[in-house]
C-alpha cells in the first residue's frame, strides 16, 4: 500500500536557525497537505499543495511539492519558540483499495532552544 | 463555532469491556476519519466514512468498528478493548473525500490495562 516517509524523526535548533523537513511518498500524490501539531494538542491545517513543482510561503513557512508529485518539504527561515511542535505530511490514497484513505508521514518533532 | 467534538477526553477502561469514543462535527462534511497517534508512528487511520452509510478501512482496522447513520456523527466503536490499543485517538472531517483540509477533535487519550 502507499507509503508516506518523513525525515528526520526529530529536530532541534537553536531560536534563529533555519529548519527542514522532507516527505517522500512510495505514490504519486494528487496533493499533499501539511498539519502542524502543539505539545499536548491536535493537529491543525497549515496548506494543501497540488500542482508539480509548487512553492508556497506563509510567512516565514516555505512549502514545496516535487516535480514528479511524490516528495514535498517544508522550511522554516528563522525558528522561534512557537515553531516548536510536531510537523506532518499526509497524502490521499490514489486509487484502488487506497481510494479514500490519506496517509501520514510519521511526523518531525521540532524542538526550538532559546 | 465550527468544530469537531470527541468524547470523551480521556478513559482508563480494563480489557475487554466494550466503549465507544464519540465524534461529531457540525460542519456539514461528508468525509470522517478515525486516526490514531503512537509515538514514532504518526497518524494512521483506523475507519473513514466518505458519507452516510459509507465507511471503509483504514491502514489499521483490527479491533475497531465504526458506524456512520448520520452525516455529523462517526463513533469508533472498540468491543473488546486490548492493551494494545492504548493510545491517542483522534477524529477528523473535512468537505469532501480526503484531498481537503481536515479538522481535528481535540483527542481521547485511552488507556487499557
Amino acid at each position: 500500500g502507499q507509503q508516506v516517509m518523513q525525515i528526520p524523526q526529530y529536530q532541534h535548533v537553536q531560536e534563529g536557525e533555519d529548519f527542514t523537513t522532507y516527505c517522500n511518498s512510495s505514490t504519486t500524490l494528487s496533493n499533499i497537505q501539511w498539519y502542524k501539531q502543539r505539545p499536548g494538542g491536535h493537529p491543525v491545517f497549515l496548506i494543501q499543495l497540488v500542482k508539480s513543482g509548487e512553492v508556497k510561503k506563509q510567512k516565514r513557512l516555505t512549502f514545496q511539492f516535487g516535480e514528479a508529485k511524490k516528495n514535498s518539504s517544508l522550511h522554516i527561515t528563522a525558528t522561534q519558540t512557537t515553531d516548536v511542535g510536531t510537523y506532518f505530511c499526509a497524502g490521499p490514497g490514489a486509487g484502488g483499495t487506497s481510494y479514500g484513505k490519506l496517509t501520514f508521514g510519521q511526523g518531525t518533532i521540532l524542538t526550538v532552544h532559546p | 463555532e465550527a468544530q469537531v467534538t470527541q468524547n470523551p477526553r480521556y478513559l482508563i477502561t480494563v480489557t475487554g469491556k466494550k466503549l465507544t469514543v464519540t465524534c461529531s462535527q457540525n460542519m456539514n462534511h461528508e468525509y470522517m476519519s478515525w486516526y490514531r497517534q503512537d509515538p514514532g508512528l504518526g497518524l494512521r487511520q483506523i475507519y473513514y466514512s466518505m458519507n452516510v452509510e459509507v465507511t471503509d478501512k483504514g491502514d489499521v482496522p483490527e479491533g475497531y468498528k465504526v458506524s456512520r447513520k448520520e452525516k455529523r456523527n462517526f463513533p469508533l466503536i472498540l468491543e473488546s478493548p486490548s492493551p494494545n490499543q492504548t493510545s491517542l485517538y483522534f477524529c477528523a472531517s473535512s468537505l469532501t473525500r480526503q484531498n481537503t483540509e481536515a479538522f481535528f477533535g481535540q483527542g481521547t487519550r485511552l488507556t487499557v490495562v
